[in-house]
């Protein structure tokens, strides 16, 4: 199993353009998220997904889409980036949203400069 | 106010030596769960250790074990013999179970292992 993979490694973009961040999972899990992680802050959600075709709001969702129209893809649309969308963006995974342990598995990130 | 609170910046420890890394949470629903992770400076999430608000034992991985001290909501990681591969961020992070069960992280601790 590769876990979850996330595309592309790193990216710089000018302000303003628009660009997809890729994730993928094949452990057949159930729920994906996204989170952004910028220093001293930890790490915040932006979106999330219980299943295909079902996703929702984060803490911090403004400036981002997502979309779940397969159980192993989520990707993470920026529609018009701005300098304050630099940080390393995180997907993760895990069996299913119920109670329990259910730890989340994680990508390896995307570290994304926008000029 | 803060879901999690991690008031170490930094924490210095010897090889070989035991650390106690704190972590304070704040929640008002019943059931709930409390996640540590690993961020070496690789960059990686790698998740260590998960204690459910029902269990009636405090957790244990290997060297990693949780004193769970629920009247006091604190979730403190305890790392016994250190080893200079610890040195890295950890994050306690909660998970709420009313609702879709999203992750709440703390700012993160830095682990700085001396031989």
């Amino acid at each position: 199993n590769a876990g979850v993979t996330q595309t592309p490694k790193f990216q710089v973009l000018k302000t303003g353009q628009s660009m997809t961040l890729q994730c993928a999972q094949d452990m057949n899990h159930e729920y994906m998220s996204w989170y952004r992680q910028d220093p001293g802050m930890g790490l915040r959600l932006i979106h999330y997904s219980v299943g295909a075709g079902i996703t929702d709001q984060g803490e911090v969702p403004n400036g981002y889409n997502v979309s779940r129209s397969t159980t192993e893809d989520f990707p993470l649309r920026l529609l018009s980036a701005a300098p304050s969308q630099t940080s390393v963006y995180f997907c993760a995974s895990s069996y299913s949203y119920d109670r329990g342990r259910n730890e989340q598995f994680f990508g390896p990130g995307t570290r994304l400069t926008v000029l | 106010a803060q879901k999690i609170t991690q008031t170490q910046p930094g924490m210095f420890v010897q090889e070989k030596e035991a650390v106690t890394l704190d972590c304070t949470y704040d929640t008002s629903d019943p059931s709930y769960g409390l996640f540590w992770y690993k961020q070496p400076s690789s960059g990686e999430m790698i998740f260590l250790i998960y204690q459910g608000s029902y269990d009636q034992q405090n957790a244990t991985e290997g060297r990693y074990s949780l004193n769970f001290q629920k009247a006091r909501k604190s979730a403190n990681l305890v790392i016994s013999a250190s080893q200079l591969g610890d040195s890295a961020m950890y994050f306690c992070a909660m998970r709420e179970d009313s609702g879709y069960s999203t992750l709440t992280f703390g700012k993160g601790t830095m682990l700085l292992v001396s031989p």
